[in-house]
């Protein structure tokens, strides 16, 4: 089956700072890539997606890669902001199979 | 669009009892729901996929007879957690996939058990 491995665990930056959270996968037959954003308690949110036919996608702050080839793909936040403090998680799936997660990232911006 | 429910948000029950815990799409149909577990500071951990109206497909290690689920509706999918223990509690998520969209899943707001 799917194994996602993320990188790093922890993460501090400074207000303002990027920060970047990378993933890999093994199942090359995999196509979906959603990041999720997790607050303490509450549920994931889904912030940005991409699928196996793009290598980049963006929206606003944050951005997404994929490279297919070297099977990892990363999440990019860039102008970091306080509120972006949560625990990230990466997952994968083969279209309508189920997902497979990350052991995920906790971001502190610090301001 | 795309909101899932989830009730009740917590849950205090004494060992050997039953809860129930309820998933609900308000605004979408969901062929597909599933069921997570996640322990404090981990990721979200499969349990058991449902769809409607047939039987629920469990993760290898996941007590079926232990964890009833029930997908009734297209709307709906219940998580029953039998003859609860200490070791079962933690905070259970929902997600449903919206037919139209299918790969996306949208998550409930969580249960938190705790079993005393």
């Amino acid at each position: 089956g799917e194994n996602v491995e993320q990188h790093p665990s922890t993460l501090s930056v400074q207000e303002g700072d990027s920060a970047v959270i990378k993933c890999t996968y093994s199942d090359s037959a995999s196509n979906y890539f959603p990041w999720y954003k997790q607050e303490l308690g509450k549920r994931p949110q889904l912030i940005i997606d991409i699928r196996s036919n793009v290598g980049e996608k963006k929206d606003q702050r944050i951005a997404v890669t994929l490279n297919k080839t070297a099977k990892h793909f990363s999440l990019h936040i860039t102008e970091t902001q306080p509120e972006d403090s949560a625990v990230y998680f990466c997952a994968a799936s083969l279209g309508y199979s189920t997902l497979t997660f990350g052991k995920g990232t906790m971001l502190l911006v610090s301001p | 669009g795309a909101v899932v429910s989830q009730h009740p948000s917590w849950v205090i029950c004494k060992s050997g009892t039953s809860v129930k815990i309820e998933c609900r799409s308000l605004d979408f149909q969901a062929t597909t729901m599933f069921w997570y577990r996640q322990f404090p500071k981990q990721s979200l951990m499969l349990m058991a996929t449902s769809n409607e109206g047939s039987k629920a497909t469990y993760e290898q290690g996941v007590e079926k007879d232990k964890f009833l689920i029930n997908h009734a509706s297209l709307t709906l999918s219940t998580l029953t957690v039998t003859s609860a223990h200490p070791e079962d509690s933690s905070f259970y998520i929902c997600s449903a996939r919206d037919r139209a969209n299918s790969y996306e899943q949208y998550f409930g707001p969580g249960t938190r058990l705790t079993v005393t």
